[in-house]
């Protein structure tokens, strides 16, 4: 059974930048799969941040796309997320999952961020 | 870019009933790109349907998906208290990119 954790400070500074590892188990990270990570505000839908390959690249949401770094850890099978510049407009629940074949099969159970000196 | 939009926001219906729900893309779309999501209050996205009409693992019967090009239903026949949740509708782009749509809320009436 594959399951994947999120993990990560609850409470990150205005222009300050967000840090969060999923840590993936019942799966390779090296596997076919890509490894995403998708948001949600408070209330609101879901938003698809990005997404990595072990050996294939990232992509990422253009309109993140300068201020986001998804990057794998092969020897802690796990990866990881930073978003740069911070504002309130990025609190959220942070989910990760994984995708194949042009869906997100797998959810992590989320953890919160909230954006707030 | 592609936008999903699912209309109307909530649907109120009585369990036993038979519901559908709309997805509507901005241009037309590949249906092996399309998929649906159930999430319910405090819990991750599950992966319901897949290309279209493809039933992910362990998803009842219920659920069906069907649609092509530029709409897309969801159905569920002979609604459960458990299917009373939130709904969206998933897209993958080119350049590749995962697309929600907005949801919709199933509730009981």
């Amino acid at each position: 059974q594959v399951q994947l954790q999120e993990s990560g400070p609850g409470l990150v500074n205005p222009s300050g930048t967000l840090s969060l590892t999923c840590a993936v188990s019942g799966d390779s990270i090296s596997s076919g799969n890509w490894w995403s990570w998708v948001r949600q505000p408070p209330g609101k839908g879901l938003e698809w941040i990005g997404e990595i390959h072990h050996d294939a690249g990232t992509n990422y949401k253009p309109s993140l796309k300068s201020r986001v770094t998804i990057s794998v850890d092969k020897s802690e099978n796990q990866f990881s997320l930073t978003l740069s510049s911070v504002t309130a407009a990025d609190t959220a629940m942070y989910y990760c999952a994984r995708a194949t074949t042009f869906r997100i099969d797998v959810w992590g159970q989320g953890t919160t961020v909230t954006v707030s000196s | 870019e592609i936008v999903l939009t699912q209309s109307p926001g909530t649907l109120s219906f009585s369990p036993g009933e038979r519901a559908t729900l709309s997805c509507r893309a901005s241009q037309s779309v590949s249906s092996d790109y399309l998929a649906w999501y159930q999430q319910k209050p405090g819990q991750a996205p599950r992966l319901l349907i897949y290309g279209t009409s493809t039933r992910a693992t362990g998803i009842p019967d219920r659920f069906s998906g069907s649609g092509s090009e530029t709409d897309f239903t969801l159905t569920i026949t002979r609604l459960e208290p458990e299917d009373f949740a939130v709904y969206y509708c998933q897209q993958y782009g080119n350049p590749p990119e995962y697309i929600f749509g907005q949801g919709t809320k199933l509730e009981i009436k």
